[in-house]
């Protein structure tokens, strides 16, 4: 089976620059989060959707950052313009929630961005 | 305060040794605990849930205070595939879920 993919895996730009991440979920999962990891602050909740809607976006650092999931098996997020301090792992997740429970998150392998 | 605080180690020890991570917790409400592991430079994994009456799969051992809000993490007889960081998670929310990670705990198992 398929987990969930991610592209690209290693993104080198230059400030000022626009970013697309692109995320497939799990088929038949039903919520999908965005991650960035980083040695200083680990693992941080950017966004999640839940059904393609965005639930709590509190955690995307500024408005240069922008997600979207136009259907249920595609994902982007979108930096723009980058910055050198954007320079992060970001790891797409998905799983299958229902309202009172709690079900495995699958993690992507993630896109290491570096912006110069 | 951070709402989830591990040691970050690393945490040095030789095959065959049990080790033990330790996990605070802010949010009295929470939950849900959870103990994922992720490999230097993978993405993170679940290694176990963690319950309140404690929960074992083969050597691995999981803990819950509520009263300390504490999640510990035991490893008993240490594998060189053990080595990685442990990641304690956390999710205060009922509904649409959110995890909140600590920073990790990590691991080196040596021959």
């Amino acid at each position: 089976d398929a987990g969930v993919i991610q592209s690209p895996r290693h993104e080198v730009t230059e400030m000022g620059q626009e970013v697309t991440l692109r995320c497939k979920p799990i088929s038949g999962h039903n919520s999908l989060f965005w991650y960035r990891q980083t040695m200083m602050r680990g693992l941080e909740l950017l966004i999640y959707f839940n059904n393609n809607v965005p639930i709590d976006d509190s955690g995307m650092p500024e408005d240069r950052f922008s997600a979207k999931m136009p259907n249920a098996s595609f994902s982007t997020l979108k930096i723009q313009p980058s910055e050198p301090r954007d320079s992060a792992v970001y790891f797409c997740a998905s799983s299958l929630q229902g309202q009172f429970s709690y079900n495995e998150q699958f993690f992507g392998p993630g896109t290491r961005l570096t912006v110069l | 305060r951070k709402e989830v605080e591990q040691d970050p180690g690393p945490f040095n020890v030789p095959e065959g040794a049990t080790v033990a991570f330790n996990c605070t917790y802010s949010n009295s409400a929470s939950q849900s605990f959870f103990w994922y592991r992720q490999d230097c430079r993978k993405e993170p994994k679940l290694l176990m849930s963690v319950y309140s009456s404690g929960n074992e799969d083969g050597r691995f051992t999981a803990q819950l205070n509520r009263a300390s809000q504490y999640i510990s993490l035991l490893i008993r007889d240490s594998k060189l595939s053990d080595s990685a960081t442990y990641l304690c998670v956390v999710n205060g929310n009922t509904g649409f879920q959110k995890l909140v990670f600590g920073t990790g705990t990590r691991l080196l198992v040596s021959p």
